[in-house]
């Protein structure tokens, strides 16, 4: 597709259960990154994959969460044993290789609902 | 912890006013993105200010860049109702190095 591309958009689980959430970054894209974004509140950065390097994690809140990048293009996000604090918004952006300018291209996100 | 930090949270005038937003960062940068959001929606990157660069033009948005105070400012000039959305600062410590972004302003635009 033409743009980021994230799933699902909307997702409600028990507290306990573990959650995937995946992101497909446009294509070319080297970097990509996860971030959460918690009701009205800014960005919190989350982990970072720049090409076949190791990715910057230092933003995971805890070992319950993880994100795997397959092939260098889709990544999934893993949340073991959700806690209500989960519940945010998670956005995944992708950005070209370092000749470009930076910017980042966001999706819509993914709204999980931790009951 | 978030290097940015927005000023004012929220702002609200009304359409044709121009609408100025603030931000502070803490550590050397590379450069400064700033970024908007609709309601419900992903972020939309409007412009990007190197650390070299003082001053920055896109249509009706202007960025300043002050790097001796940390500081950014974005203006939007002749605001519209369709400018409603959060605005973001995100910085870059180093070309390619994560983005992080700072609480956001909220610009209200009234009709």
């Amino acid at each position: 597709g033409a743009g980021v591309s994230q799933s699902p958009s909307n997702k409600v689980t028990e507290k306990g259960k573990d959650v995937e959430l995946r992101c497909d970054p446009i294509s070319g894209h080297t970097a990509l990154y996860w971030y959460r974004q918690s009701l009205g509140q800014g960005l919190e950065f989350l982990i970072y994959f720049q090409g076949n390097s190791a990715p910057d994690k230092s933003g995971l809140p805890s070992d319950r969460f993880s994100a795997e990048r397959t092939g260098g293009s889709v990544s999934t996000l893993t949340i073991q044993r959700t806690q209500q604090e989960d519940s945010a918004v998670y956005l995944c952006a992708s950005s070209p290789p370092y000749k470009n300018t930076g910017e980042l291209f966001f999706g819509e996100g993914s709204r999980l609902t931790v009951l | 912890s978030q290097q940015g930090e927005e000023d004012p949270q929220a702002l609200s005038i009304q359409e044709g006013e121009n609408a100025t937003m603030n931000c502070s960062y803490k550590t050397s940068i590379n450069n400064l993105q700033w970024y908007r959001q609709n309601s419900g929606r992903g972020l939309v990157h409007l412009i990007l200010i190197r650390s070299n660069e003082r001053e920055k033009h896109s249509g009706r948005l202007r960025v300043t860049l002050d790097t001796s105070k940390k500081s950014s400012s974005l203006l939007i000039t002749a605001s519209r109702a369709a400018d409603t959305a959060s605005y973001f600062c995100a910085t870059a410590m180093e070309y390619g190095n994560k983005l992080v972004f700072g609480a956001g302003t909220i610009l209200r635009v009234k009709s």
